[in-house]
């Protein structure tokens, strides 16, 4: 069965630290791997995500992650972070196109908060 | 453009009641998503529309949850006989197709309280 893992489940940086959240995930196939945010107050949203190609993916307001698949990760980085960062943020996993599977699958997110 | 938009925001039922949950996607979204969300964790997914049939209904807990959308428009969530551990945040999401390219845009959900 899919899963995924997500290693901290609150961080606390000063503004201008560097930010990397770790998640792993559990599928043996073709994956579509995702980061999406939640800003107090406001809905879930996409920040990004990977399909094929490049490893290195950049989303919005600086955010990049890296898809390792030997390592079953797809690590979400940011070199300096804002007190606007504060949110919390989730990975998810989906089955690739054509293998017939929507179920996207969340981890169960980081708290991040920035002190200004 | 308009979002996603459900309603009611908030619900508080007593246990064993029934309750139907709304979610407008936006306008010409053929794909849409339940997704349930418990206090500390990540969306849990529910059941996935393509229109206006279920492609993927694996993620219902039981058969007290059910779901339509007739029209391929508007979807509601259906509880019956509710039990606390149905308290949750339950989330809609659409996208533009069925594709794993298109982003699902999300709902602000609905929080559910059964006492």
């Amino acid at each position: 069965a899919q899963s995924v893992s997500q290693h901290n489940h609150h961080v606390i940086l000063s503004e201008a630290a560097s930010l990397e959240l770790g998640c792993n995930y559990s599928y043996g196939g073709t994956v579509n791997l995702f980061w999406y945010v939640q800003y107090p107050g406001q809905h879930l949203q996409l920040l990004l995500k990977y399909f094929s190609g490049d490893p290195l993916v950049k989303g919005i307001k600086g955010f990049e992650a890296e898809f390792i698949k030997s390592k079953f990760s797809f690590n979400l980085r940011k070199p300096s972070v804002q007190w606007s960062d504060t949110a919390e943020y989730f990975c998810a996993v989906r089955p690739g196109e054509g293998t017939g599977g929507f179920k996207t699958i969340f981890g169960a997110g980081t708290r991040l908060f920035v002190k200004a | 453009g308009a979002g996603v938009s459900q309603t009611p925001s908030n619900k508080v039922t007593e246990k064993g009641k029934y309750v139907e949950l709304r979610c407008d996607p936006i306008s010409g979204h053929t794909a849409l998503y339940w997704y349930r969300q418990s206090l500390g964790q990540g969306p849990e997914f529910l059941i996935y529309f393509q229109g206006t049939g279920a492609a993927d209904d694996s993620g219902l807990p039981n058969d007290r949850f059910f779901a339509v959308r007739p029209e391929g428009s508007v979807s509601t969530l259906k509880i019956q006989r509710t039990e606390r551990g149905d308290s949750a945040v339950y989330l809609c999401a659409s996208s533009s197709d069925r594709g794993s390219y298109n982003e699902q845009f999300f709902g602000p959900g609905t929080r559910l309280t059964v006492l």
